[in-house]
C-alpha cells in the first residue's frame, strides 16, 4: 500500500512570495490533515478535511494561508504572501475510520 | 486548554538498556493516544495507537501504556539499539474539541542510543 505522498520535499522562497504544497493521501482515506512543524516543536494542526469538506481550520492563518481538497482526494496548501515565521516543515497526514494517522515525508519550507 | 507534555526533552543511553519515555496530557477525555517516531529530516512514523478503552499496546520491543485517570502515557523500549535513535512524539486526540481526530502533540523526546 502506497503511503502519503507530498511534493515538493524542499522549497526556498523570499518573503512576500507565494508557495504551494501538494498532498496525495493513502487511497480510501477520507480524512486529510495539514500540520505545521516549527523546528524543535511538535506538529500543530492547520486544517482538517473530511472528504472535500473542512472540519477544522481554527488554527489556519486565513489572511495568508488557504487549502483545498476539491475532489476529496488530493489537497493543496498555499501561502501568499509568505513571512519569515512560516519557515517550517509542512506535514500532510491521512486517516480512515480507525483514526490512526499516517504521515507523509513533509515539505521543508525556508523563507528568506 | 488541552495540552500534551513530554519528559525528558532529551535522553542518552547506552545500547542494551531498557528505557521509558513519558507523556502527560491535561484532559482525561481523550479518544486515543498515538506514539510516533521522527528521524531527522523525515516525516512521522506511527509506532503505536492506544484507543481510550485500552490500557496498553505492544509491538515488538515497544510497549505503550495509557492511564486516563492520571493523564499519563508511557512508551517502554526494551533492549535499546543505536537504530532506535530518533525523536519520539506522543499525540492525543481529545474529545469535545472542534474536531474528532485532531492530534495535539507534545514537544518530543530526542533519544540517543550509543554503542
Amino acid at each position: 500500500e502506497a503511503g502519503v505522498a507530498q511534493s515538493p520535499r524542499y522549497k526556498i522562497i523570499e518573503k512576500r512570495q507565494s508557495v504551494a504544497f501538494w498532498c496525495n493521501p493513502i487511497s480510501g482515506h477520507a480524512t486529510l490533515y495539514w500540520y505545521q512543524q516549527i523546528l524543535g516543536q511538535g506538529p500543530k494542526l492547520l486544517i482538517q478535511f473530511q472528504n472535500n469538506g473542512v472540519v477544522d481550520d481554527s488554527q489556519l492563518p486565513k489572511d495568508r494561508f488557504s487549502a483545498e481538497r476539491l475532489k476529496g482526494v488530493d489537497s493543496t496548501l498555499k501561502i501568499q504572501p509568505a513571512k519569515l515565521e512560516d519557515s517550517a516543515v509542512y506535514l500532510c497526514a491521512s486517516s480512515s475510520d480507525s483514526n490512526e494517522q499516517y504521515f507523509g515525508p513533509g515539505t521543508r519550507l525556508t523563507v528568506t | 486548554k488541552q495540552e500534551v507534555t513530554q519528559i525528558p526533552a532529551a535522553l542518552s543511553v547506552p545500547e542494551g538498556e531498557n528505557l521509558v519515555l513519558n507523556c502527560s496530557f491535561t484532559d482525561s477525555a481523550i479518544y486515543n493516544l498515538q506514539w510516533f517516531r521522527q528521524d531527522p529530516g523525515k516525516g512521522l512514523t506511527s509506532l503505536l495507537l492506544i484507543q481510550s478503552s485500552q490500557r496498553e499496546q505492544t509491538s515488538g520491543r515497544l510497549n505503550a501504556s495509557l492511564d486516563k485517570s492520571s493523564g499519563r502515557s508511557t512508551l517502554y523500549i526494551a533492549a535499546s539499539q543505536p537504530g532506535d535513535s530518533a525523536t519520539y512524539l506522543c499525540a492525543a486526540s481529545f474529545a469535545g474539541g472542534t474536531s474528532y481526530g485532531k492530534l495535539t502533540f507534545g514537544q518530543g523526546t530526542i533519544l540517543t542510543v550509543h554503542p
